[in-house]
């Protein structure tokens, strides 16, 4: 399996500010995704990050709130705009090494904002 | 109705107990199913990949029933490391989209 890291591990962050979540891969994979895990409920996918191309987001997640890079094949970032408290959760970076073969992930990062 | 339904629990089980519990699916066209553990404050890890009728993995065994569109989960003497909440996710026919159930909690006690 991949080992996936992620930074940072958690941050408090003023409402109104962004905060760009890096998600860095030990090897080469196909598939990265980003997901969000709010308390005590399970994940949700934001969006497939695409290497070279704009993300794919699901329903309920823009571009605008939501910008995904993903330059190489090992590494992706997830930003979180204009933040406000609802946004405080978990987010899980996931990957993995073909469309199918089974998806790991990195450790989350917990957002708190105030 | 969400896609993947699962029992929230809690299941409280007897040290060496076998406990079991099932997810349910609806769409039909999803291609195959896993298992993922996650413990508190942790990220998912995988326990099990379904993709025909079930598997087996040690003390654990993963069953698939496409006709009812559930999937089983059964863990046989039970540890108090096993106490997690257990996640069933299905990959749609698209291939790479995962969907995530609400998990299942479990609790060992002694």
């Amino acid at each position: 399996s991949a080992v996936i890291s992620q930074k940072p591990s958690r941050d408090i962050c003023q409402r109104g500010t962004s905060l760009t979540i890096q998600c860095q891969v030990d090897s080469q994979v196909t598939m990265m995704f980003w997901y969000r895990q709010q308390p005590g409920q399970s994940l949700t996918l934001i969006a497939t990050a695409n290497q070279g191309s704009e993300a794919t987001y699901e329903s309920g997640f823009v571009i605008d709130k939501f910008p995904i890079s993903r330059p190489n094949l090992t590494f992706s970032t997830l930003t979180v705009s204009n933040m406000s408290p609802e946004d405080s959760s978990i987010y899980l970076c996931g990957a993995s090494g073909s469309s199918y073969n089974e998806q790991f992930f990195g450790p989350g990062t917990r957002l708190t904002v105030l | 109705r969400k896609e993947v339904e699962q029992d929230p629990g809690p299941f409280n089980v007897p040290e060496g107990a076998t406990v079991a519990f099932n997810c349910t699916y609806s769409n039909s066209a999803s291609q195959s199913f896993f298992w993922y553990r996650q413990d508190c404050r942790k990220e998912p890890k995988l326990l099990m990949s379904v993709y025909s009728s079930g598997n087996e993995d040690g003390r654990f065994t993963a069953q698939l029933n496409r006709a009812s569109q559930y999937i089983s989960l059964l863990i046989r003497d039970s540890k108090l490391s096993d106490s997690a909440t257990y996640l069933c996710v299905s990959r749609g026919a698209a291939g790479n989209k995962l969907t995530f159930g609400g998990g299942t909690r479990v609790l060992v006690k002694p």
